[in-house]
């Protein structure tokens, strides 16, 4: 059974422009996280999804990130303009329904690089 | 910002030998987990361990919790080569919402 699925898996873009990343949970898992990872501040929550709907987007660092989930499959975190500081790798994981403690299934991650 | 402290920051040890690693967290939680991370890899779960719980194994995992003094214990026994990585708790006090540490770097010495 694949996992989860992120692309792309590298991105470099310039500063100003628009990224965007997409990831495809694992089949039958109702919970989508996003997550991201630097050197600086760890790893970090920015946004979670149940069964596709925003649940909790406090971590979105600021108006310039988005995210979507227009259906179980699929999810996007859009970066729009993008700066130097959003560089990171950027984490996918997915959850299966059921009681509230269970585990995160994290993808293979996107390292972004905005110059 | 992160409610869990790994400590130590990095520990090598060589293969065989046991690597014990900490977690200290500020707020009561419902539940604890581990992580491991390949490098240039995402993250791959190890190991829960609820609130009520004190102790928990799973192969050569033992993990322990003292909710007193808000911390918890991954021990790995006979560490291999394929050990190195970086180890993360997490902690979750509301729903599915977890904040990782900063992580604990295994190196592993043949």
């Amino acid at each position: 059974d694949a996992g989860v699925i992120q692309s792309p898996r590298h991105e470099v873009t310039e500063m100003g422009q628009e990224v965007t990343l997409r990831c495809k949970p694992i089949s039958g898992h109702d919970y989508l996280f996003w997550y991201r990872q630097t050197m600086m501040r760890g790893l970090e929550l920015l946004i979670y999804f149940n069964n596709n709907v925003p649940i909790d987007d406090s971590g979105m660092p600021e108006d310039r990130f988005s995210a979507k989930m227009p259906n179980a499959s699929f999810s996007t975190l859009k970066i729009q303009p993008s700066e130097p500081r959003d560089s990171a790798v950027y984490f996918c994981a997915s959850s299966p329904p059921g009681v509230s403690y269970n585990e995160q299934f994290f993808g293979p991650g996107t390292r972004l690089t905005v110059l | 910002s992160q409610q869990g402290e790994e400590d130590p920051q990095a520990l090598s040890i060589q293969e065989g030998e046991n690597a014990t690693m900490n977690c200290s967290y500020k707020t009561s939680i419902n539940n604890l987990q581990w992580y491991r991370q390949n490098s240039g890899r995402g993250l791959v779960h190890l190991i829960l361990i609820r609130s009520n719980e004190r102790e928990k194994h799973s192969g050569r995992l033992r993990v322990t919790l003292d909710t007193s003094k808000k911390s918890s214990s991954l021990l790995i026994t006979a560490s291999r080569a394929a050990d190195t990585a970086s180890y993360f708790c997490a902690t979750s006090l509301v729903d599915y919402k977890l904040s990782f540490g900063a992580g604990t770097t295994v190196t592993v010495r043949a």
